[in-house]
């Protein structure tokens, strides 16, 4: 079975430019997640997808973040302008469907994208 | 509100020792329970969950948990560590009324040969 795809694998930019992540999730995957973590820290949920639509995108910097999942599968993250602040690990990550209150519930995470805005 | 605590940022382990890595969680109604690894430059992977039944839950790689309630706990645990068990170790609670996972800040746990 194919895990969650997720590139590029390394960003390197300036501060204000913009950037974009892809992941693609496990297939039959409805739920997919987009983590942001910090050095040191534990992964902060950025947005949540079921299907094409957002559960929840409470903690994501509306100003600068953009996220979408047009058609239910893949999924683009996009940040700009860029911030010193941004640099981070990307997590995607997928699972079953979080609707069902479930047994099988867990979540299966991408590689991650490490970006470093300078 | 919810939170996890992993009051450890590092455990230092001697191979062949038991180990713990502690873990206390906050949430107001019944909670789910995870542990997640993460080994160097990779993704988190699932170790294992609570959802219901027996506290002592089994996962992969020989890692155990006990869920403790009455001390909302969740520690992982292992009889004897490997050095191939070093990495950064994850707590993560969920209240079931909703679909917020909370996470912890990760424990780095080091097994020394």
């Amino acid at each position: 079975e194919a895990g969650v795809a997720q590139s590029p694998r390394y960003k390197i930019i300036e501060k204000r430019q913009s950037v974009a992540f892809w992941c693609n999730p496990i297939s039959g995957h409805a739920t997919l997640y987009w983590y942001q973590q910090i050095l040191g820290q534990g992964p902060k949920l950025l947005i949540q997808f079921q299907n094409n639509g957002v559960v929840d995108d409470s903690q994501l910097p509306k100003d600068r973040f953009s996220a979408e999942r047009l058609k239910g599968v893949d999924s683009t993250l996009k940040i700009q302008p860029a911030k010193l602040e941004d640099s981070a690990v990307y997590l995607c990550a997928s699972s079953l469907d979080l609707r069902v209150q479930t047994q099988n519930e867990k979540l299966f995470f991408g590689s991650g994208t490490q970006l470093s805005v300078l | 509100a919810q939170s996890v605590a992993q009051p450890e940022d590092q455990v230092n382990v001697a191979e062949g020792n038991p180990l713990t890595v502690k873990c206390t969680y906050s949430v107001s109604g019944n909670p789910y329970l995870f542990w997640y690894v993460q080994y160097p430059n990779r993704g988190l992977q699932f170790l294992l969950k609570y959802i219901t039944g027996d506290n002592l839950v089994k996962g992969s790689y020989g890692f155990e948990a006990e869920f403790n309630k009455s001390q909302t706990s969740f520690h992982l645990k292992k009889p004897s560590a490997l050095v191939s068990d070093s990495a950064l170790y994850f707590c993560a609670v969920r209240d079931k009324s909703n679909y917020q996972l909370i996470w912890g800040a990760g424990t780095k746990l080091i097994i020394k040969p």
